[in-house]
């Protein structure tokens, strides 16, 4: 079972460089989602979805897009990277409108913007 | 808003020790309660979570948490540490409203060191 596979899952950028952190999930899950991990800081919502052409911001949006075009797919765009950027990235998944709680995480993708 | 607390973000344990991993949350409904793991260069995993019913809950490999509303509390314990329990734990709470979904919000982690 691949579960929720992230790529990639180490990446150098120089400022002001775009990129896209891919994510998918094979669960058929509806809700889809995107943390930050920043030392001491816990994991930090950046933006999630809660089905196919519909998305939301979480608590630290700014600098960061996602799209959801499809149920298995839900890409995060940095549009031109700062260092504060620097990070852990996760992606999660999770059946819904069950709120249960239970995400189910990728593997992460570590980025550092230089 | 809703927010995590958990005291100390480094724990030193012997093994065979009880691990005790403190969580208070702060909202003004008593919201649904999670403890976390995330081993080295992996993702997280749940390991226990309360939502209704009974206040003390049994999670995976051993470990057991209590909700106290009283005291706005959701300890972790575990009677006896072992070797592979050395990870980072977090504590998360979301909103029981289901348009919330499962918006997470967590702790700002408490990492644990077993002795041998």
């Amino acid at each position: 079972n691949a579960g929720v596979t992230q790529t990639p899952k180490f990446q150098v950028l120089k400022t002001g460089q775009s990129m896209t952190l891919q994510c998918a999930q094979d669960m058929n899950h509806e809700y889809m989602s995107w943390y930050r991990q920043d030392p001491g800081m816990g994991l930090r919502l950046i933006h999630y979805s809660v089905g196919a052409g519909i998305t939301d911001q979480g608590e630290v949006p700014n600098g960061y897009n996602v799209s959801r075009s499809t149920t298995e797919d839900f890409p995060l765009r940095l549009l031109s990277a700062a260092p504060s950027q620097t990070s852990v990235y996760f992606c999660a998944s999770s059946r819904f409108p069950e709120n249960t709680g239970e995400l189910f995480f990728g593997e992460g993708s570590r980025l550092t913007v230089l | 808003a809703q927010s995590v607390t958990q005291l100390g973000s480094h724990v030193s344990v012997s093994e065979g020790a009880l691990v005790l991993l403190r969580c208070n949350y702060s909202s003004s409904v008593p919201p649904y309660l999670f403890w976390y793991v995330q081993y080295p260069n992996q993702g997280l995993q749940l390991l226990l979570k309360y939502t209704t019913g009974a206040t003390l809950v049994k999670g995976i490999n051993g470990f057991e948490a209590e909700f106290k509303k009283s005291e706005t509390s959701f300890h972790l314990t575990k009677p006896s540490a072992h070797m592979s329990d050395a990870a980072e734990y977090f504590c998360a709470v979301s909103d029981r409203a289901k348009a919330a979904g499962n918006k997470l919000t967590f702790g700002g982690g408490t990492r644990v060191l077993v002795k041998p």
